[in-house]
């Protein structure tokens, strides 16, 4: 079962614009997660927040998490066409020990045109 | 370094049959994670192993099974398919712990 929900579905922007996607859970976490992937290819990672932290950078990514409200976003800055793919946050459960059980949104599917 | 490999990358089967996917993890890591993803969908845990043994498996049925080799490889093994099983199988693999998963490019099963 999916663990929450993205949002938006898909996301169309220009070049030089910024890119915003939500991401909600419903169970109490160690550790959110963004991957990233390509026309149905492998995901890769991109950026982890443990629950104890509230902000993260990464080059041009910002992620927040919101626990109190089970919330997460992950910002792209300065989009370009290259960061045209499908966006997903999975979550870690806390307490849990099977540390690559990861639990998967939907995904936002970004189109960033030229 | 070696990146996460599956094999084979397409495979067609018919409802009933029995298939066993590949999945070599990147150097260095011992845990190896089997992921389904359906068609417009996020992907699904199915099980993880570490040191050879199964350490935690998502909601599939027991026809879902798998092996980790001491070299850290790993199969999927599906029996009695179904046409529900047809999705694009991942295979990640980690240093453990809450390292991050680097996942493999998958394998596209059709089941007719």
């Amino acid at each position: 079962s999916q663990q929450g929900e993205e949002d938006p579905q898909a996301l169309s922007i220009q070049e030089g614009e910024n890119a915003t996607m939500n991401c909600s859970y419903k169970t109490s976490i160690n550790n959110l997660q963004w991957y990233r992937q390509n026309s149905g290819r492998g995901l890769v990672h991109l950026i982890l927040i443990r629950s104890n932290e509230r902000e993260k950078h990464s080059g041009r990514l910002r992620v927040t998490l919101d626990t109190s409200k089970k919330s997460s976003s992950l910002l792209i800055t300065a989009s370009r066409a290259a960061d045209t793919a499908s966006y997903f946050c999975a979550t870690a459960d806390a307490g849990g020990t099977s540390y690559g059980k990861l639990t998967f949104g939907q995904g936002t599917i970004l189109t960033v045109h030229p | 370094e070696t990146g996460v490999t599956q094999s084979p990358t397409h495979l067609i089967k018919t409802r009933g049959q029995q298939v066993t996917l590949r999945c070599s993890s990147q150097s260095g890591h011992n845990t190896v994670s089997w992921y389904q993803q359906a068609l417009g969908q996020g992907p699904q845990f199915i099980f993880q192993y570490y040191r050879e043994e199964e350490n935690g498996r998502g909601n599939f049925p027991p026809r879902f099974s798998g092996l980790q080799f001491p070299n850290y490889s790993s199969e999927l093994n599906v029996n009695a398919l179904e046409l529900d099983d047809s999705a694009l199988y991942l295979c990640a693999s980690s240093l453990g712990g809450w390292s991050p998963l680097h996942f493999g490019n998958g394998t596209r099963l059709t089941v007719t």
